[in-house]
């Protein structure tokens, strides 16, 4: 059964570095989307990406984040300038339709 | 907005316990309703789902029943497992712009600690 995958599993950064966190979604899904879960809370949504842009965005994804989707197959999340608060467990997730989604392993930032 | 309010643990059953994990939303509509559940040190996976009012989901033994009336899809399972240890988070799916993608919200999550 198709999975998605993110890499790294575990990324270390100091505050006010850059960071790249990957994501491979399935390959005929066409949403995709970010969500970050900080240890012992709840999962939030931060990013929704359709046809190229993004739909739906929350008030966590601020002006330090992006999304792209670079070569048809990854789709990655940017944090421009990490901060101590970013440190959470980074879940990307895809679908065939709205709502639902498959999601991938997980990248846990550690901002230092 | 539309959310969901789910029954905070940490819960700890015996193995072959009954399990009830509640989950009540609130919601415009008739959304779907997901249960997801996270293994220690993995990420989500779905567990089942029910796509209208009075639909059962199941999967690996977990039930949840799809209750317009009392706007819930409470988590079932008649006799759980050490390894069915896990956080169970209960989801709806739910868009800020009504024409956007439709991306979840999800409970606070319920740790299930079995124990033999």
């Amino acid at each position: 059964e198709p999975e998605v995958t993110q890499t790294p599993s575990h990324q270390v950064t100091q505050m006010g570095q850059e960071v790249i966190l990957r994501c491979v979604p399935i390959s005929n899904h066409l949403y995709f989307y970010w969500y970050r879960q900080i240890l012992g809370q709840k999962v939030e949504f931060l990013v929704s990406f359709y046809n190229n842009e993004i739909s739906e965005k929350s008030e966590i994804f601020d002006d330090q984040f992006s999304v792209e989707r670079p070569d048809g197959s990854n789709f990655t999340l940017k944090i421009r300038s990490t901060k101590l608060e970013d440190s959470a467990m980074y879940f990307c997730a895809s679908s065939e339709d709205r709502g639902r989604g498959n999601f991938g392993p997980g990248t846990r930032l550690t901002v230092t | 907005g539309d959310s969901v309010t789910q029954m905070e643990g940490p819960v700890t059953l015996s193995e072959e316990a009954f399990l009830t994990i509640n989950c009540t939303y609130t919601a415009t509509g008739y959304p779907s309703l997901f249960w997801y559940v996270q293994y220690p040190g993995e990420g989500l996976q779905l567990l089942l789902k029910a796509t209208k009012a009075d639909d059962k989901g199941s999967n690996k033994g977990f039930e949840a029943t799809y209750r317009k009336e009392t706007t819930s899809f409470h988590l079932e399972k008649g006799s759980v497992q050490v390894s069915d240890s896990a956080v169970y988070f209960c989801a709806l799916p739910y868009t800020y712009s009504g024409a956007g993608s439709y991306q979840l919200t999800f409970g606070k999550g319920t740790k299930l600690s079995v124990i033999p």
